[in-house]
């Protein structure tokens, strides 16, 4: 079945970095965009961006460009993101989802969800 | 970068009948900003109910619907349920990049 299993809980001071993974399962890998969507404590959702595990492509929202790096590693059918320069404002979780497919055919995008995986910066 | 706006909360009786909207700060909400519909529960990953305005997926309950309806994006509830209580989100396309709306808190009372 599909799954989307993504890393587990971090805590990183104030200006470092933090990379997330999610490990795709039970479909062929390049065959759909993975999407990044974080979200603060008690907030809303906000979407970072997506990659192309095909090709590599990339798209990021205007305010994470620069920001924000999505990578994939076709061998083992994981993407990253990492976010760097943390700031307290970037604690929330962090959810990679499955979206539509890289080539033309039967459309389910953001059918699957990773669990989410929490990343806190302290003030 | 465009702004995505909802109701930030709206409630429905059981067994009744409503409609969340998304709306655009680029103008008017059309089939090509690929509108989507998010239902998120407490704890929980949200859930996609409608893609590219009115598809559901095969989970999406049929008391739900989605729709274009006065220039914005609606998601139309008939005929609530305890369970339809959470949190709705709406997310449209600006060449290729997605942007979500603030969401709407749905209580069912």
């Amino acid at each position: 079945q599909v799954q989307l299993v993504q890393s587990g809980a971090e805590m990183q001071e104030p200006g470092a970095s933090v990379k997330v993974s999610c490990k795709a399962s039970g479909y062929t890998f390049t065959d759909y965009y993975i999407h990044w969507v974080r979200q603060a404590p008690g907030q809303g959702l906000e979407w970072l961006g997506w990659i192309n595990p095909k090709t590599g492509d990339t798209k990021y929202a205007q305010k994470f460009q620069g920001w924000a790096t999505v990578t994939r590693d076709t061998s083992i059918s994981t993407v990253y993101m990492e976010l760097n320069r943390l700031k307290s404002d970037d604690t929330a979780v962090y959810y990679c989802a499955r979206g539509v497919r890289t080539s033309p055919g039967f459309q389910t995008p953001y059918d699957f969800w990773g669990q989410g995986t929490l990343v806190t910066v302290p003030s | 970068q465009a702004v995505v706006t909802q109701e930030p909360s709206l409630t429905v009786s059981p067994g009744g009948t409503v409609t969340l909207t998304c709306d655009t700060s680029t103008g008017t909400v059309t089939s090509g900003l690929y509108p989507y519909w998010f239902q998120q529960k407490p704890g929980q990953a949200p859930r996609t109910l409608i893609y590219d305005t009115t598809i559901k997926h095969s989970w999406t309950p049929a008391r739900f619907s989605g729709s274009l309806l006065g220039g914005k994006a609606a998601l139309t509830l008939s005929g609530a349920q305890p369970e339809d209580e959470a949190d709705y989100y709406c997310s449209l396309t600006y060449t290729g990049a997605r942007v979500f709306g603030g969401g709407t808190k749905l209580t069912v009372l």
